[in-house]
């Protein structure tokens, strides 16, 4: 049973384009949370989905960011005009529809903004 | 809301002592605690978790932790550290009451020295 898959690893991209993260949950799993980590410091929730919906999005700024989780394929982390502040690393992590069920976090994209 | 405190940014242990990491937690509800390891260019990788039950949890790698109610704590413990445990550890908690989204701490450096 694979992992959370995220790719890429690392991406780097020029101020004002668009970057774009891809996470692909758990066999089985389907609800699906970004983080963001900044170098030395804990993880910021960001937004929580389930298949084509937003649960939760408190997490994320409310310009340049979106994210969806499609009915088919992997979920997106979108951000738009990206700036250097957006250089971080980002988690992505998936659990079952159970309360008790522990997240699975993938090994991140490091974005890198330049 | 929830929030979860670990008030040490970092802890030192000879190797073969010990180890304690703290966590405070503040929930409306019912907490469901969770504790996280991470190591260099990696995501975070499930320790244990607390749901109901006994106050001692044990988990993976020998770790173990203790839900004190009376304290809001859930301590993260291990009788005897090894260099290899060195890594950044993450308190989480869940609120039974407000969904799925998990609340990390701001994480603990460990660091086990020969």
């Amino acid at each position: 049973n694979a992992g959370v898959m995220q790719n890429p690893r690392h991406l780097v991209r020029r101020r004002g384009q668009e970057a774009r993260l891809r996470c692909s949950p758990m066999k089985g799993h389907s609800h699906v949370y970004w983080y963001r980590q900044l170098p030395e410091e804990g993880l910021k929730f960001m937004v929580y989905l389930q298949k084509e919906n937003i649960i939760d999005e408190s997490g994320m700024p409310k310009e340049r960011f979106s994210a969806e989780f499609p009915k088919e394929g992997p979920s997106i982390l979108r951000i738009q005009q990206v700036v250097r502040g957006d250089s971080a690393a980002y988690f992505c992590a998936s659990s079952e529809d159970r309360v008790e069920s522990p997240l699975h976090f993938g090994n991140g994209t490091r974005l890198t903004v330049t | 809301a929830q929030s979860v405190a670990q008030p040490e940014d970092q802890v030192n242990v000879a190797e073969g002592n010990p180890l304690t990491v703290k966590c405070t937690y503040s929930v409306s509800g019912n907490p469901y605690l969770f504790w996280y390891v991470q190591y260099p260019n990696r995501g975070l990788q499930f320790l244990l978790k607390y749901i109901t039950g006994d106050n001692l949890v044990k988990g993976s790698y020998g770790f173990e932790a203790e839900f004190n109610k009376s304290q809001t704590s859930f301590h993260l413990k291990k009788p005897s550290a090894l260099v290899s445990d060195s890594a950044l550890y993450f308190c989480a908690v869940r609120d039974y009451n407000a969904g799925n989204m998990l609340t990390f701490g701001g994480g603990t450096r460990l660091m086990v020295k020969p």
